[in-house]
C-alpha cells in the first residue's frame, strides 16, 4: 500500500538554526498538508498546500515557517530561526482530493529537539 | 478552544468485548469525522471516517455512529483485539473549497488485555 514518507525520523538542532524536514507524499496525491503534535497534546494543523501554492495556513505558521515543493516528488517545510517551542513532532500527510470527504495519509513523522 | 473533544483519556476492554471510544465536537460547520490509530513511533492511521449526511458508517469491526444533534460520535469495534491498543485520535473537518485542515482530539489511549 502506498504510504507518505518521511525523513529524517529524528532531527536535533542547535536554537537558532535552520532545520528543513523533508516528505514524499503518496504518488498520485494532489493535495499536502504539515501537522505537528507537541508533546502530551494535540496533533495541531499548520499548512495546506495545493498546486504550488498555501491553500490554508494556520495562527503557528507564522514567518519562521515555509514549504515548498521544489520536484515532483518531495513537499519541504522549513523552520528559518528554531525556537525551542518548535520542538515537536512534525507529521507530513496527503490526500487524493481536497474535498472534506478524502481521508488524509500521514507520515510516521519527524521528530524535532531543539536544544 | 477544544472543538473536538475526547474526554475519556485511557480505555481498557477484554480481548473478544466491545471497545467504545466516544468523541463531542462543538463546531457546528464539521460535516466529515475520521478516526485515526497511532501506534508508538508511528504516524496516524485512517481508519475509518463518515459523512454528516450518515448516522452510521461499518467496515468490518469499525462502526463509527454519528450523532448531529448531539454533537456526538462514537467509534465501536467489535470483537477488540490485542492488536488493536493503540491511541486512537477522533477528527473532524468542515468541507470546503480546496484542502480542509483536520481538527483533532487529544486522543483516547486503548489497552485490550488479552
Amino acid at each position: 500500500e502506498p504510504e507518505v514518507t518521511q525523513t529524517p525520523s529524528h532531527q536535533v538542532t542547535q536554537m537558532g538554526q535552520e532545520v528543513i524536514l523533508r516528505c514524499v507524499p503518496i504518488s498520485n496525491h494532489l493535495y499536502f498538508y504539515w501537522y505537528r503534535q507537541i508533546l502530551g497534546q494535540k496533533v495541531e494543523f499548520l499548512v495546506s498546500f495545493y498546486n504550488n501554492e498555501i491553500s490554508e495556513k494556520s495562527e503557528i505558521f507564522d514567518d519562521q515557517f515555509s514549504v515548498e515543493r521544489p520536484d515532483g516528488s518531495n513537499f519541504t517545510l522549513k523552520i528559518r530561526s528554531t525556537k525551542l517551542e518548535d520542538s515537536a513532532m512534525y507529521f507530513c500527510a496527503s490526500s487524493e482530493q481536497g474535498l472534506g470527504n478524502q481521508p488524509q495519509h500521514f507520515g510516521d513523522g519527524t521528530r524535532l529537539s531543539i536544544l | 478552544d477544544q472543538q473536538v473533544k475526547q474526554n475519556s483519556p485511557s480505555l481498557s476492554v477484554q480481548e473478544g468485548r466491545i471497545s467504545i471510544l466516544n468523541c463531542d465536537y462543538t463546531n457546528s460547520m464539521f460535516d466529515y469525522f475520521l478516526w485515526y490509530k497511532k501506534y508508538p513511533a508511528e504516524g496516524p492511521t485512517f481508519l475509518i471516517s463518515i459523512s454528516s449526511i450518515k448516522d452510521k458508517n461499518e467496515d468490518g469491526r469499525f462502526t463509527v455512529f454519528l450523532n448531529k444533534s448531539a454533537k456526538h460520535l462514537s467509534l465501536h469495534i467489535v470483537p477488540s483485539q490485542p492488536g488493536d491498543s493503540a491511541v486512537y485520535f477522533c477528527a473532524a473537518s468542515a468541507q470546503g473549497s480546496g484542502n480542509t485542515p483536520l481538527v483533532f482530539g487529544k486522543g483516547t489511549r486503548l489497552s485490550v488485555i488479552a
